[in-house]
């Protein structure tokens, strides 16, 4: 079966430091991959999206990058974080082809203080 | 691109009563509809979906029914317990298009 990890779960950063989430699925290959961020009683709002190694689609603009060096691995990272950057970060994964569920992950609980 | 649109933002019933959801989508191209639930602090996760090629679809106390003339969708939930307290999410998608358009969230609160 498929599983999905996210690590830290939680994280309390100072502004202006950097950044690096990490999101990691097993059991499946050649999957989407997608980050979310969750301000506090808000709506998923997507930021990337990727389709293959080195395939980033970015949504947003904004402070924060990501990248996907493996297969299975997605990476969110920012060079200096905003008081604004702080929310619940959720990885997801979906099977090709657009018409599939979406499995999320943990979540990372970020705080910029 | 899609817009999809959700109310209501917030909906409070009493324990036993039935709960209704709607949302409606903008691209007539969208053929693939999903419902999560989210608790407090958790991931969202899946309850039901439904395809365009079906009107309605249930799963025990859960239902979803779509209108593609109207180009909208809803989620019906039947004796609602407290347990069923979430927020709610309704989202689009098409065929061969890699993302989902989601709604801005429904928090159903369900009083014993």
């Amino acid at each position: 079966s498929q599983t999905i990890h996210q690590w830290p779960a939680t994280l309390v950063q100072p502004v202006g430091s950097p950044l690096s989430l990490e999101c990691t699925v097993e059991g499946t290959s050649n999957p989407n991959l997608y980050w979310y961020r969750q301000a506090a009683g808000r709506g998923l709002q997507l930021l990337f999206y990727s389709v293959g190694i080195g395939q980033i689609s970015s949504e947003v603009p904004q402070n924060l990058s990501a990248s996907r060096p493996q297969d299975r691995q997605f990476i969110l990272s920012s060079k200096k974080l905003l008081l604004s950057d702080s929310g619940f970060y959720l990885c997801a994964w979906s099977a090709q082809g657009g018409q599939y569920e979406q499995y999320f992950g943990p979540g990372t609980r970020l705080t910029v203080t | 691109g899609e817009n999809v649109e959700q109310h209501p933002s917030t909906l409070s019933v009493q324990e036993g009563d039935s709960a209704v959801i709607k949302c409606t989508y903008s691209d007539s191209a969208s053929n693939y509809f999903p419902w999560y639930k989210q608790e407090l602090g958790k991931r969202p996760q899946l309850i039901i979906d439904i395809r365009s090629n079906v009107g309605e679809k249930k799963d025990q106390r859960i239902a979803v029914t779509l209108n593609k003339t109207a180009k909208h969708f809803s989620l019906h939930i039947t004796e609602t317990q407290p347990e069923d307290s979430a927020v709610y999410f309704c989202a689009a998608s098409k065929y061969n298009f890699n993302k989902f358009y989601f709604g801005s969230g429904t928090k159903l609160n369900v009083k014993p």
